[in-house]
């Protein structure tokens, strides 16, 4: 069954840079585009980019371009994202997520989720 | 702020019928742009119960319904149960932006 497995928490300061994981299995790791999704504290969902791992590009909302970075290793079929200058205001918990279809973006299968605390 | 609009709150009674809409424009809903909705519950990851406008994932109750007209989608729940309160998002693509949009979502109540 189609698994998405996300690093554990993190606690970072204002200014230094959080990476994090998303493990897929389940499913041909290459075929599916992949969705990354932040949920701040009592907030909605906010849509930040997405990997399409058959081509190994990459595409950001247009607030975070310049401070996230999509990586990955398709050996262990791992997605990793890498914020940069963090703020407070991006604590929240982040979300990969894959579509329904191999180019999806109703996304129906999703990661537990990796919290991102910011502070001093 | 988000230019997928949605009431932050509905409520309704067991039993009854309520509809969550999602107001878009030009350059996302009303571009033809699919809509799709997530259920979500405290602490969980969201849970997708409408893709592609009207259409229900396997294991989705048939209580759950999406529509599409114009620039508005809409998610109803009908015979709502106490097991439905949860917050509701949707979300679409929008041309402008170049990127996938969500509603600030819907929290619903069951009296």
């Amino acid at each position: 069954q189609v698994q998405l497995e996300q690093s554990g928490a993190e606690v970072k300061k204002p200014g230094a840079s959080v990476k994090f994981s998303c493990k897929a299995s389940g499913y041909s790791f290459t075929s599916f585009y992949l969705h990354w999704v932040r949920q701040a504290p009592g907030q909605g969902l906010e849509w930040m980019g997405i990997s399409k791992l058959s081509g190994d590009t990459t595409r950001y909302a247009q607030k975070f371009q310049g401070r996230v970075a999509l990586t990955r290793d398709a050996s262990t079929s791992t997605v990793y994202m890498e914020l940069s200058s963090l703020r407070f205001e991006d604590t929240a918990v982040y979300y990969c997520a894959r579509g329904r279809l191999q180019t999806g973006y109703d996304l129906s299968f999703w990661g537990q989720g990796t919290l991102v605390t910011v502070s001093s | 702020q988000s230019v997928l609009t949605q009431p932050p709150s509905v409520s309704g009674a067991p039993g009854q019928r309520v509809t969550i809409p999602c107001t878009g424009s030009s350059s996302n809903i009303g571009a033809g742009y699919d809509v799709h909705w997530y259920q979500q519950f405290p602490g969980t990851a969201p849970k997708l119960v409408i893709y592609g406008n009207t259409n229900r994932p396997s294991g989705v109750p048939g209580r759950f319904s999406g529509s599409k007209s114009g620039t508005s989608a809409s998610l109803a729940i009908t015979g709502l149960q106490a097991e439905d309160e949860a917050d509701y998002y949707c979300q679409s693509h929008d041309s402008s932006l170049s990127g996938v949009l969500f509603g600030g979502g819907t929290k619903l109540t069951v009296l």
